[in-house]
């Protein structure tokens, strides 16, 4: 199946710093990508919808100026967490999709962030 | 609008026993209907899928899922557990009608634990 590969898998950083996390389709194009933030034993939940060459599309009551997306290339989708608090630790996780397998999203690995 | 329901949060089973990890869903039409599994700091990684065709659909390490529309479920289905099957397992669906690169909806996740 198609890779997506996402880093770090683990980052530490002080309140009030920003941390951007990278999400790349190793093997395929994807003009979406997908960002899901992952709380302890709950389920995904979808933050933004990431678009090549244009603006993300944002979920209801996800801060825009605080979770800022970049998507520049078709391989190459960013999420950057800007002036971090300690709420904003969680487990992030990227998905893109295969247009020509055109059916499942390939998911990373995931990003741990904790923010001290 | 689309959703996914899994009614247990957690499903226990004997090594060598057959596990059932259950998932109903609501489409406004014929779904596409997914199932991945996340181990402990990883990504989600995808099990299988139904798109069309045959009801019962076999996936990666012996998992199958069995279609049935007039109870829209979508259960998952191993006969027989492995103590390496203990993760966390969401269903997920995609509503066919929606065109674009509409994102997956995930059910809450199951929590499977194999007790040898």
């Amino acid at each position: 199946g198609a890779v997506v590969s996402q880093h770090p898998s683990r980052v530490i950083c002080k309140s009030g710093t920003s941390v951007k996390i990278e999400c790349r389709s190793l093997d395929f194009q994807a003009t979406t990508m997908f960002w899901y933030r992952q709380f302890p034993k709950k389920s995904l939940m979808l933050m933004a919808t990431s678009n090549e060459g244009s603006k993300a599309t944002y979920e209801q009551g996800v801060e825009k100026d605080k979770f800022l997306i970049n998507h520049a290339s078709l391989t190459l989708s960013t999420l950057t967490v800007t002036s971090a608090h300690p709420e904003d630790s969680s487990f992030y996780i990227c998905s893109a999709r295969d247009l020509g397998l055109l059916y499942e999203a390939f998911f990373g690995q995931g990003t741990r962030l904790t923010v001290v | 609008a689309q959703s996914v329901a899994q009614p247990e949060d957690q499903v226990n089973v004997a090594e060598g026993n057959p596990l059932t990890v259950k998932c109903t869903y609501s489409v406004s039409g014929n779904p596409y209907l997914f199932w991945y599994v996340q181990y402990p700091n990883r990504g989600l990684q995808f099990l299988l899928k139904y798109i069309t065709g045959d009801n019962l659909v076999k996936g990666s390490y012996g998992f199958e899922a069995e279609f049935n529309k007039s109870q829209t479920s979508f259960h998952l289905k191993k006969p027989s557990a492995l103590v390496s099957d203990s993760a966390l397992y969401f269903c997920a669906v995609r509503d066919p009608l929606n065109s674009g690169n509409t994102p997956l909806v995930f059910g809450k996740g199951t929590r499977l634990s194999v007790i040898a």
